[in-house]
């Protein structure tokens, strides 16, 4: 099937650094893309939605300028975390939806983010 | 707006317990109704799926039936593993274009 992969899975970062995070989709081509935040136990909340070729649409509450977001190509989308804070860590979840099944979305296997 | 109810965990049953999972929904028209399964340490995998009323959905010894009348998708499996131990996710999407609305997520913990 479908895969979507992200990397880093996991990455651990200084307070005030910045540190992106790659959504590939791996045999299909994707004009929508997705980024999910999932606290500890927790649902996944949306934070933006992203196409490709524009800018992406954030959810209410979600800092545009905090988590940038690019959608530079079909199979590529990054979430750029700037100036990361310890209330930044979190599980970074991406999805992916098949330009041409689009009732199709595929997951990808998180990042897990801690900001020391 | 739509959401999803599922029942808290954590749910905890020994090797070979009948599993139910419950998931009710409020929806405007007819969503499509999802289970996802996360792993420890891993993002989410779709179990299984049903896009209209009445239909069941089916995957690895799990079973969802859509029920419109009740707006239900509870989940059930017959005999449970140790390896099915995670969290599993209820979610609707109101038309293929739309976003996923999940629910909160009930862990599952088998125990040998």
């Amino acid at each position: 099937g479908a895969v979507v992969s992200q990397h880093p899975s996991r990455v651990i970062c200084k307070s005030g650094t910045s540190v992106k995070i790659e959504c590939r989709s791996l045999d299909f081509q994707a004009t929508t893309m997705f980024w999910y935040r999932q606290f500890p136990k927790q649902s996944l909340m949306l934070m933006a939605t992203s196409n490709e070729g524009s800018k992406a649409t954030y959810e209410q509450g979600v800092e545009k300028d905090k988590f940038l977001i690019n959608h530079a190509s079909l199979t590529l989308s990054t979430l750029t975390v700037t100036s990361a804070h310890p209330e930044d860590s979190s599980f970074y979840i991406c999805s992916a939806r098949d330009r041409v099944v689009t009732d199709t979305q595929y997951f990808g296997p998180g990042t897990r983010l801690t900001v020391l | 707006g739509n959401s999803v109810t599922q029942m808290e965990g954590p749910v905890t049953l020994s090797e070979e317990a009948f599993l139910t999972i419950n998931c009710t929904y409020t929806a405007t028209g007819y969503p499509s109704l999802f289970w996802y399964v996360q792993y420890p340490g891993e993002g989410l995998q779709l179990l299984l799926k049903a896009t209209k009323a009445d239909d069941k959905g089916s995957n690895k010894g799990f079973e969802a039936t859509y029920r419109k009348e009740t707006t239900s998708f509870h989940l059930e499996k017959g005999s449970v593993q140790v390896s099915d131990s995670a969290v599993y996710f209820c979610a609707l999407r109101g038309s293929p274009g739309q976003n996923f609305v999940f629910g909160p997520g009930t862990r599952l913990s088998v125990l040998p």
